[in-house]
C-alpha cells in the first residue's frame, strides 16, 4: 500500500483557474517536499517543510504556495493556472531534513497536472 | 547548467548479463541517492550514499565526491530490472537534484 497518497492523481484544469493538490504521507516522517517534473525535464524541487515549517523555496512564483493543516499534510495550492504549469508534481518525505542528516527520500506516485 | 549528467540515456540488455549507469556532478555533492521508476510512476528507493559503496542483490552502488560520479552497476540483469533509473545528488540545503534518467530495458 502507498505509504504517502497524492490527490488527484490526474487533473486537468482552465487557464486561470486555481487547483489545489494534496498530499497526506503516513510514514511518520517529519520533512515533506514539492518535486515538479515538466516534460523533457529532470525533477526539480520546489519546497521543503520540517515540523510544518517551510525550510527551503526554489520555486520562483508565488502562485505556487504550501499548505501545511497537519504534520502528516502538506497540500500544493496552485493559482492563476498557465499551460507552462502542466507537469507532474511529485511529493516526498523523509524522516528528518535533506539538509540535517541527509535522509532517504520516500516520493508519491506523483498528481499529473495539465493545463489547457 | 546541468548538475547531474546521467548516461546512458537508454540501455538495453539481455536477461543474465549486466551494466553500469553513471551520473557525473558539475560540483562536489554531499550525498548521492538512486531511485527506480517503477510502472505505477512511483520513485523506489534503490540506494542512499554519501560515500563509498553499497549493494543490494544484484545492484551495487558507487559514489565518490571527490571525483564528482556515482554509478549504479546492475548485475544477471531480470525482466523485473526494466524501468527508468534516477540519480539525486544533495546540493542545496534541502532539496535534491535529479539526473536525467537511464531507462533500462531487459529483454529475454
Amino acid at each position: 500500500d502507498p505509504k504517502i497518497i497524492q490527490k488527484p492523481k490526474y487533473l486537468v484544469a482552465v487557464t486561470g483557474s486555481e487547483k489545489i493538490l494534496i498530499c497526506e504521507q503516513y510514514l511518520g516522517h517529519n520533512a515533506m517536499y514539492w518535486y515538479r517534473q515538466s516534460a523533457k525535464k529532470p525533477l526539480e524541487f520546489m519546497f521543503s517543510y520540517s515540523y510544518q515549517k517551510l525550510m527551503d523555496n526554489q520555486t520562483a512564483s508565488s502562485r505556487f504556495q504550501p499548505q501545511s493543516s497537519k504534520k502528516n499534510h502538506l497540500d500544493l495550492q496552485i493559482t492563476a493556472l498557465k499551460p507552462d504549469d502542466s507537469a507532474t508534481y511529485f511529493c516526498a518525505s523523509s524522516q528528518d531534513g535533506q539538509g540535517l542528516s541527509g535522509n532517504t527520500l520516500y516520493f508519491g506516485e506523483g498528481s499529473r497536472l495539465i493545463v489547457v | 547548467g546541468d548538475q547531474v549528467e546521467q548516461s546512458p540515456s537508454a540501455l538495453s540488455l539481455h536477461e543474465g548479463t549486466g551494466s553500469a549507469l553513471r551520473c557525473n556532478f558539475t560540483t562536489t555533492m554531499r550525498a548521492v541517492q538512486w531511485f527506480r521508476k517503477n510502472s505505477r510512476g512511483s520513485l523506489i528507493n534503490l540506494f542512499y550514499l554519501a560515500s563509498g559503496t553499497k549493494e543490494n542483490g544484484r545492484l551495487k552502488s558507487a559514489f565518490d565526491s571527490k571525483e564528482r560520479y556515482s554509478t549504479l552497476h546492475i548485475r544477471d540483469a531480470q525482466l523485473e530490472d526494466s524501468g527508468t533509473y534516477f540519480c539525486a545528488a544533495a546540493l542545496y540545503a534541502q532539496g535534491l537534484t535529479f539526473g536525467l534518467g537511464t531507462r533500462v530495458s531487459v529483454f529475454p
